[in-house]
């Protein structure tokens, strides 16, 4: 067990809505990012967060937002949600940006828009 | 969004036999980890690899960083039942801190 810990672990929305989901790093981890994985994927990076600045950023449009706290957890909202965003999001600890490219991964929240 | 070249996409065998599966890239990577996935769980990482040609050893598994920077391979010796998962490659550019993905090769033991 990582002791990453991510809510909720599964929640369904319609298209337009809006979603939070919530992210509590690893003890000691200063940097979180966050992954989209959609079914039979690999995970596709959102953006990442270190010391509660935004660090880098794929190819996700502006609708994919976050914050992470001065605790350094974390959360992901995404603004009028489309079927496509159906997927797994997987939030991800490490120390001091990840450059070397250790992850401690949660559980995952697995979204269902309809 | 980019992802790895990773084969093969399944795997049915035989416990007891090994295993080998690959990732290749069109990009040069300063980085390359393989990690596991079970159902309903995030990754966990196995090995990572930080060198051109520089061959690790995890226990059963084995992993080497190409040459070329542009692949890698992990191999499975004597393959038990908790074996079976998905294996997924990653690479690390030197300037940024993002990983990119394969698709992920499905092991499944025959039983």
């Amino acid at each position: 067990e990582t002791g990453v810990t991510q809510s909720p672990t599964h929640l369904i929305k319609t298209r337009g809505q809006q979603v939070t989901l919530r992210c509590s790093s690893q003890s000691g981890h200063n940097t979180v990012s966050w992954y989209q994985q959609a079914l039979g994927q690999g995970p596709q990076f959102i953006f990442q967060y270190y010391r509660e600045e935004e660090n880098g950023r794929g190819n996700f449009p502006p609708r994919f937002s976050g914050l992470q706290f001065p605790n350094y957890s974390s959360e992901l909202n995404v603004n009028a949600l489309e079927l496509d965003d159906s997927a797994l999001y997987l939030c991800a600890s490490s120390l001091e940006l990840a450059g070397t490219g250790e992850l401690f991964f949660g559980e995952g929240s697995r979204l269902t828009v309809l | 969004g980019q992802q790895l070249n990773q084969s093969p996409q399944s795997m049915f065998i035989q416990e007891g036999e090994d295993v080998s599966m690959n990732c290749t890239s069109s990009s040069i990577f300063n980085t390359w980890l393989w990690y596991k996935q079970d159902p309903g769980e995030g990754p966990v990482l196995l090995i990572a690899l930080y060198k051109a040609g520089e061959l690790t050893s995890n226990g059963r598994l084995t992993a080497q960083f190409g040459i070329t920077r542009k692949d890698s391979f992990l191999n499975i010796s004597a393959s038990i039942p908790s074996d079976v998962g998905i294996y997924f490659c990653a690479g690390q550019f030197a300037s940024n801190y993002q990983l990119i993905w394969g698709a992920g090769t499905k092991l499944i033991i025959k039983p």
